[in-house]
């Protein structure tokens, strides 16, 4: 069964804070994303990776970064997290050639 | 720009009935196309996919959707809903690029009237 996990179901942090949410896949993916979902705009897209150490930004990258040091993990860093960056982030990774996305069970972040 | 459009920002239709929800993209070449459903406090389910041939695609749980070329639209339906449908139901586009980009409409949230 395929499977992509992120590291933590709920986070509560402080502004300022810098946060780190963690994705993992087993597929053998190519790409892998990150998503933040808020209600009423659905999911967009903060960063994509289509190889290790290969970033490149969505349509939200603002205040946010990332890191593919492996091809299995994606993490996505917030700097100095601040309250509108409350939301629920979502990861997501496809196979090259075949754009079916697999995502994880979403991590929900307050930042307090 | 390549765009996903779901007008319907929330519909509630009666258990029993039929179900359709809506969605029109934006994109220069035929793009892959999805439908996915998320449960409360869930990550995204698949529920169906289009690549080429048949316009019309079963998916899992009873839904069905339809390719119209002519009207770039990709509409999501079912003949009887239950009442463990409700749930948000987002379309996708595909696009043809080396990093297989996913691009999301708003969602449309579907309510069932017992």
């Amino acid at each position: 069964d395929v499977k992509v996990t992120q590291s933590s179901r709920y986070l509560v942090k402080r502004t300022g804070e810098k946060v780190f949410l963690e994705c993992v896949q087993d597929m053998d993916h190519e790409n892998m994303f990150w998503y933040r979902q808020d209600p009423g705009l659905g999911l967009r897209l903060i960063y994509f990776s289509y190889d290790v150490k290969m970033k490149e930004k969505g349509d939200i990258p603002e205040g946010y970064s990332v890191s593919r040091e492996k091809k299995e993990r994606f993490s996505l860093i917030l700097e100095s997290a601040s309250t509108n960056q409350t939301s629920m982030y979502l990861c997501a990774s496809t196979r090259t050639g075949n754009t079916e996305a697999f995502f994880g069970q979403g991590t929900r972040l307050t930042v307090v | 720009a390549q765009s996903v459009t779901q007008p319907d920002i929330h519909i509630t239709v009666s258990e029993g009935a039929s179900l359709e929800l809506r969605c029109n993209y934006s994109y220069g070449a035929t793009p892959y196309l999805f439908w996915y459903v998320q449960s409360p406090g869930q990550g995204l389910q698949l529920l169906l996919k289009y690549f080429s041939g048949d316009t019309l695609v079963q998916g899992i749980k009873g839904f069905e959707a339809e390719f119209k070329r002519s009207q770039s639209s990709f509409n999501l339906r079912k003949p009887s809903v239950h009442w463990s449908d409700a749930a948000e139901y987002f379309c996708a586009v595909g696009l043809y690029s080396s990093a297989s980009k996913i691009i999301f409409g708003s969602g449309t949230r579907l309510s069932i009237r017992p």
